[in-house]
Order: C-alpha cells, then structure tokens, then sequence
C-alpha cells in the first residue's frame, strides 16, 4: 500500500533562512507526489506537484521540492523563509492504484515556524 | 483557477440532529469529490469518494448510514452528518477534481468546522 511519511512535526526556522520539510514515500508504481500548505481554520492549497520530468519542481510563493527516485524522497524547500510562510505543510502521494479513483493519500503534516 | 467552496463554513449543532455540509466546484466540473476529516493538529483522513450519479465508496471505518453523501451534480456534492454526537465535532474538508485538465490535480474547499454540544 502507498503510504508517505513526513518526520518531522515542527521545522522551526529563521527568516531569511532557507528551509527544508522533508517528505519521504512509498508506492508500488511512479508516484505522484504532492505539497499542499494549510493556514489555520482553512482549507489546503495547492503548492506543487510531480508527475514526471524534471526532478526539481517549482510551484507557488517561491517553493519547489526535489523528487529523488532512489531515496524515495520529496522534500520542500525554499531558499529565503518569510514569517508568513508559517503553516502546517502536507505532503501527499496520489492513491490511484487500484480501486481508489485517485484519492489522494497525506502525509501527518509538518508544522513550519519562521521567527523574524 | 478551480475554486471549491463548502457551505457552512462553521455549525455548531445539538447532539442527536443532522447537519448537511455542501460542496461545490464553482468553475469546472467534477465528476469525482472527496470527503476528509481532519482532527486538531492530524492530518486529513479520506472518509469517502464522491462521484456523480452513483453511490459514495466509503473508507473502511466510515459509517455510510451517518455520513450520508449524495453527489447529485457535476459541482455539487453533499455531507449529511446524521443524529450527530459529540465525537463527530471535527473538521471536515472536501476536494473535487477537475477532469478537463488532465492534471491529477485535487482543489479543495475552506474547510467546515462542526461542533457538537
């Protein structure tokens, strides 16, 4: 079964500072993978995705996350981190093996705190 | 870009009636949506996937007769929480895809906070 695991429940950084939220996974087939970030009381947004091609993504406020096919990796990254770049971040890989009709599958999220 | 929005965004209802939580994709058709909980601080949990026309597929765990979904239109689905308990106070996100980009992509909604007193 497909399953991703984010190990880290806080990643705490400086502003300024360049962040990472790792992000591994594990699926029988290519994955897809995905970033959402949540603010609080609110829904997901989208940040990225990988489905093929190149294996550094870029997506929305400056976030990209590089797919490493032989550790099984997808982690987010932003070279500058911003206060308001503090949220709960999901990784996701997408469960369309089987009957699951493509369900997204996420990881326990990661907390992200930028301190000015 | 694809907009999903949930009605209510907040309810809070007394234990034992039902409470209805809309879903609708504003500028694209969706075929398929889908139903997560969320409790403070976890991540999303599946509850089940909506499709139009058809019967809802329930996530092992879920209980079809209190989470009744009815996807009646190709933006619209439903959520009835039916003779609510307090356990049932959560989070509840929908997302719906949008099968005219080809991208895998899911859009998901604001989220509705339900309480139960």
């Amino acid at each position: 079964a497909q399953s991703v695991a984010q190990p880290e429940d806080q990643v705490n950084v400086a502003e300024g500072n360049p962040l990472t939220v790792k992000c591994t996974y594990s699926v029988s087939g290519n994955p897809y993978l995905f970033w959402y970030v949540q603010y609080p009381n609110r829904g997901l947004q989208f940040l990225l995705k990988y489905i093929t091609g190149d294996n550094l993504v870029k997506g929305s406020y400056g976030f990209e996350a590089e797919f490493n096919k032989s550790q099984t990796s997808f982690h987010l990254k932003k070279p500058s981190a911003l206060v308001s770049d503090s949220a709960l971040y999901f990784c996701a890989v997408r469960g369309d093996y089987g009957g699951s009709q493509g369900n997204l599958i996420f990881g326990k999220g990661t907390k992200l705190s930028v301190k000015p | 870009g694809a907009v999903v929005s949930q009605h209510p965004s907040w309810v809070i209802c007394k234990s034992g009636t039902s409470v209805k939580i809309e879903c609708r994709s504003l500028d694209f058709q969706a075929t398929t949506m889908f139903w997560y909980r969320q409790f403070p601080k976890q991540s999303l949990m599946l509850m089940a996937t909506s499709n139009e026309g058809s019967k809802a597929t329930y996530e092992q765990g879920v209980e079809k007769d209190k989470f009744l979904i009815n996807h009646a239109s190709l933006t619209l689905s439903t959520l009835t929480v039916t003779s609510a308990h307090p356990e049932d106070s959560s989070f509840y996100i929908c997302s719906a895809r949008d099968l005219s980009s080809g991208s895998y992509e899911q859009y998901f909604g604001p989220g509705t906070r339900l309480t139960v007193t």
